[in-house]
């Protein structure tokens, strides 16, 4: 079972619709988390950290259940140009920073 | 403000060759990543270096080695290289921070290597 579970979709939705990606990580002890989207070929972006209160920037609304070990992404007003792969990427913390990554969600908007 | 640099960002190599990957933080940043990512795959974390001093270790066979220079560039180093190493390799910086929570990483465009 892989460290953080999401689903690979692909979620097609018409521009201007609301979609939402969920993800759940198994480590308890994980620090901080991540939205971090991926065009074709090219390398992860940060799209945004995700913080125990919930945080927002712009079109995008992330939100972190610890107490579930559950992360969410919700993106609003779709645009052609968010098609991509959203990664959800945890941090252990600690002595190591590595990032341990979801498997992706692929999202298509259609015009 | 320049981002993560990466070089060669294509590179084709022969099996049992060797190849050098190099990398450059953005600037102030101490920390360095690198990670594989493999056809379909998602990034998968091989190494990290902080003040040039490895920090933490993850799937790197052991033909490969990496190193954090004075300048915070990093070298990662692969040798005897195998069809299965044809991949995307990712180098990430940041900017190291006590306690380690929200080390935002970014990511350089990454050295697509083909081995033939």
């Amino acid at each position: 079972r892989k460290e953080v579970e999401q689903d690979p979709g692909p979620f097609n939705v018409p521009e201007g619709a609301t979609v939402a990606f969920n993800c759940t990580y198994s480590n308890s002890a994980s620090q901080s988390f991540f939205w971090y989207r991926q065009d074709c070929r090219k390398e992860p972006k940060l799209l945004m950290s995700v913080y125990s209160s919930g945080n927002e920037d712009g079109r995008f609304t992330a939100q972190l259940n610890r107490a579930s070990q559950y992360i969410s992404l919700l993106i609003r007003d779709s645009k052609l140009s968010d098609s991509a792969t959203y990664l959800c990427v945890v941090n252990k913390g600690g002595a190591t920073n590595k990032l341990i990554f979801g498997t992706g969600t692929l999202l298509a908007v259609q015009p | 403000a320049a981002g993560v640099i990466q070089s060669p960002r294509h590179l084709i190599k022969e099996k049992r060759e060797t190849a050098t990957l190099k990398c450059y933080p953005i600037s102030r940043h101490d920390t360095v990543y690198w990670y594989q990512q493999g056809p379909g795959q998602d990034p998968q974390f091989l190494i990290s270096f902080y003040e040039k001093m490895q920090s933490d270790k993850g799937s790197i066979p052991d033909r490969f080695s990496a190193q954090q220079f004075s300048d915070y560039h990093s070298e990662l180093n692969m040798s005897s290289l195998e069809l299965g190493d044809s991949a995307l390799y990712f180098c990430a910086s940041s900017l190291y921070v006590t306690g380690g929570a929200y080390n935002e990483q970014f990511f350089g465009p990454g050295t697509r290597l083909t081995v033939l």
